[in-house]
């Protein structure tokens, strides 16, 4: 099973600064089948990023991801009010199990 | 539109069973994947079990393997996710989800969740 760390646990950033968010895996994530969601309070998870890199349908340019093998990283270049929520990563290059990092909560300072 | 609603969730005892059910609309029901994601109060993301198109390939996490057992009926657009001898720790909000295709292949990623269906086990 391949473990995946999200760190921090908690980033406290203003609008309009730049958010790197990190998911580091136990093991190497075949083909960089990594994706990141966005969970707000009440609601379900929004897909972001998929392929390490690839944003889904919709979302905003701010949002970029990066990364390969164990290390991967999501950054909102210039934040918005609306992006204060919980980001999570998933890894689906090998299961089962799929598997989710624990998250990092993006919180307002 | 695409839309996942999910229902059958409610307070059970432990040891007992429950049986949830996704209703899926707006998109080719038996051109994807589908799986069972679940959310404990106040804690991440957990994946629970997915099955394919045909239903020829199924998983479970080991939490919940020789436990739960997913099916699905394609001529009903709907997902199900039988869950017995059920324990504290399956509290939880269990998501249906749709999983993403691109143009040129399907990944066990997910682009669509319904709102979910609050599973409480407790005596």
């Amino acid at each position: 099973e391949i473990v995946l760390t999200q760190s921090p646990g908690t980033l406290s950033l203003s609008p309009g600064e730049r958010a790197t968010l990190s998911c580091r895996a136990s093991q190497s994530v075949s083909s960089s089948y990594l994706a990141w969601y966005q969970q707000k309070p009440g609601q379900a998870p929004r897909l972001l990023i998929y392929g390490a890199s690839s944003r889904a349908t919709g979302i905003p340019d701010r949002f970029s991801g990066s990364g390969s093998g164990t290390d991967f990283t999501l950054t909102i270049s210039r934040l918005e009010p609306e992006d204060f929520a919980v980001y999570y990563c998933q890894q689906y290059g090998s299961s089962p199990p799929l598997t989710f990092g624990q998250g990092t909560r993006l919180e307002i300072k | 539109e695409v839309q996942l609603v999910e229902s059958g969730g409610g307070l059970v005892q432990p040891g007992r069973s429950l049986r949830l059910s996704c209703a899926a609309s707006g998109f080719t029901f038996d051109d994807y994947a589908m799986h069972w994601v679940r959310q404990a109060p106040g804690k991440g993301l957990e994946w629970v079990s997915g099955i394919s198109w045909n239903s020829g390939s199924i998983g479970y996490a080991d939490s919940v393997k020789g436990r739960f057992t997913i099916s699905r009926d394609n001529a009903k657009n709907s997902l199900y996710l039988q869950m017995n001898s059920l324990r504290a720790e399956d509290t939880a909000l269990y998501y249906c989800a749709k999983e993403y295709c691109s143009s040129t292949s399907c990944n066990a990623l997910f682009d669509y969740w319904g709102q979910g269906t609050l599973v409480t086990v407790s005596s």
